[in-house]
């Protein structure tokens, strides 16, 4: 089984619905990301948790917000979706100290109309 | 501002050669510097790190060197193969608390048989 699986894999929403994203982990990791990739942007870091108390924004929170419901789970959502939300997102993972290696999830591909 | 290059387009080599991708970065100190595999639509796998304090790191086929006055990281693939073909992420760790990285957006290696 997967160490960090994503839901859902694929969706497509309207404008202004609300969306949730979810992962999960079975790496006992405490730290958890939320990032988007665009083509030619590379991966931006939406979200972070250092654990289920300390959530923290990335450089590009605006529209998103997330819940760490327990240490192996971290949700997104998207309060009002917007066309330009459309985009691949990626949870990951990693161990507390340096250097931080990533494990990331599968993606969920989001397409917002 | 910090950032992170890597050349955007697309490194094509017949199989067998040496495949050579650049990590460029200006503003930043970084403490490692990791490499990531992602194939097209997965999220992208950890393949290596190198600490500011080495000049060179081997994994099987794979080799990466650091060099922190270019600021500049290589990663080399040897005697490449067709299955080598996806895109390479380099990424940043500071040495502070943070747990957050910076990505590069990715340089995409096709591998002709």
């Amino acid at each position: 089984d997967a160490d960090v699986t994503q839901t859902p894999r694929n969706r497509i929403t309207k404008t202004g619905k609300r969306i949730m994203l979810e992962c999960s982990q079975t790496k006992g990791h405490d730290r958890m990301y939320w990032y988007r990739q665009d083509p030619g942007l590379g991966l931006r870091l939406i979200y972070y948790s250092f654990d289920v108390k300390d959530i923290n924004k990335g450089e590009i929170s605006d529209g998103y917000s997330v819940s760490r419901q327990a240490q192996a789970k971290f949700s997104l959502s998207l309060e009002s979706a917007i066309p330009n939300q459309t985009a691949l997102y990626f949870c990951a993972t990693s161990p507390t100290g340096l250097p931080y290696e990533q494990y990331f999830g599968p993606g969920t591909r989001l397409t917002v109309t | 501002s910090q950032k992170i290059e890597q050349n955007s387009e697309a490194l094509n080599i017949q199989e067998g050669k040496t495949a050579t991708l650049t990590c460029n970065y200006t503003n930043y100190s970084p403490a490692y510097l990791q490499w990531y595999r992602q194939d097209p639509g997965r999220g992208p796998v950890f393949l290596l790190l190198i600490r500011e304090n080495e000049k060179e790191k081997r994994k099987e086929r794979l080799k990466v060197t650091f060099d922190t006055t270019l600021k500049q990281s290589l990663f080399h693939i040897t005697a490449s193969q067709p299955a080598d073909s996806a895109t390479y992420l380099c990424a940043l760790v500071g040495s502070s608390n943070t747990g957050k990285l910076i990505f590069g957006q990715g340089t995409t290696l096709q591998v002709k048989p």
